[in-house]
């Protein structure tokens, strides 16, 4: 167990749907990061999070959208589902401070299980 | 664009003997170096990094080199043992970029008993 909980774990909708993907990172972490990785794909970043903030966008549809609440858990969520954004959905967390300029090491991520979303 | 590659999508060895997996990227500006392990239904999960700084970096059976000229980076297994079988995930970052790591596309690796 990574310390990051992400459900649900397996999801099967339908075209033109809306779904929500909930993550709650590792005790401590400020940090949240949405990856999306599709089959024989590498993962591809999203979006990323630092207490409640947006701080980083990647690559993400303007169907999809995610925010981090106050108690630091986070949603994904995926509107007018199409059968390309059939994936698996990873989230991951660090204790990096967005702000920080490391000088501790690599930014660490932890990663969930991951949701796998098949739309069909 | 693909900042990070993996060109080799499988690689099988015998156990005992060494595992090599590549990695090629893009950007001179990449702060640090990471390789996560995968296995199925499983997130990915943190095996070594090393800086830009540095040349080398090792952690038990795993060592990783890194070629700043050539912009590659290599992940030595030795020796390989079949629990090591795995996807193998190369990923780099940027001081100023918040912290999110770019992936490549992954290397399944099979050791063989």
């Amino acid at each position: 167990d990574s310390g990051v909980t992400q459900t649900p774990k397996h999801l099967i909708t339908a075209t033109g749907q809306r779904v929500t993907l909930r993550c709650s990172p590792r005790s401590g972490d400020l940090s949240v990061y949405w990856y999306q990785q599709s089959l024989d794909q590498g993962l591809q970043f999203l979006i990323q999070y630092y207490n409640g903030e947006e701080r980083a966008k990647g690559n993400i549809l303007e169907r999809f959208s995610a925010q981090q609440f106050p108690d630091l858990h986070s949603e994904l969520n995926l509107s007018s589902l199409e059968l390309g954004d059939s994936a698996l959905y990873f989230c991951a967390s660090s204790p990096r401070t967005a702000w920080a300029r490391n000088a501790l090491g690599a930014n660490v991520l932890t990663f969930g299980a991951g949701s796998r979303l098949t739309v069909l | 664009d693909q900042q990070v590659k993996q060109n080799s999508p499988s690689l099988s060895v015998q156990e005992g003997r060494i595992s090599i997996l590549n990695c090629d990227y893009t950007n001179s500006m990449f702060d640090y170096f990471l390789w996560y392990k995968k296995y199925p239904a499983e997130g990915p999960t943190f095996l070594i990094s090393i800086s830009s700084i540095k040349d080398k970096n090792e952690d038990g059976r795993f060592t990783v080199f890194l070629n700043k000229s050539a912009k590659h980076l290599s992940l030595h297994i030795v020796p390989s043992q079949p629990g090591d079988s795995a996807v193998y995930f190369c990923a780099a970052e940027k001081y100023n970029q918040g912290g999110k790591l770019i992936f490549g596309q992954g290397t399944e690796l099979s050791v063989k008993p």
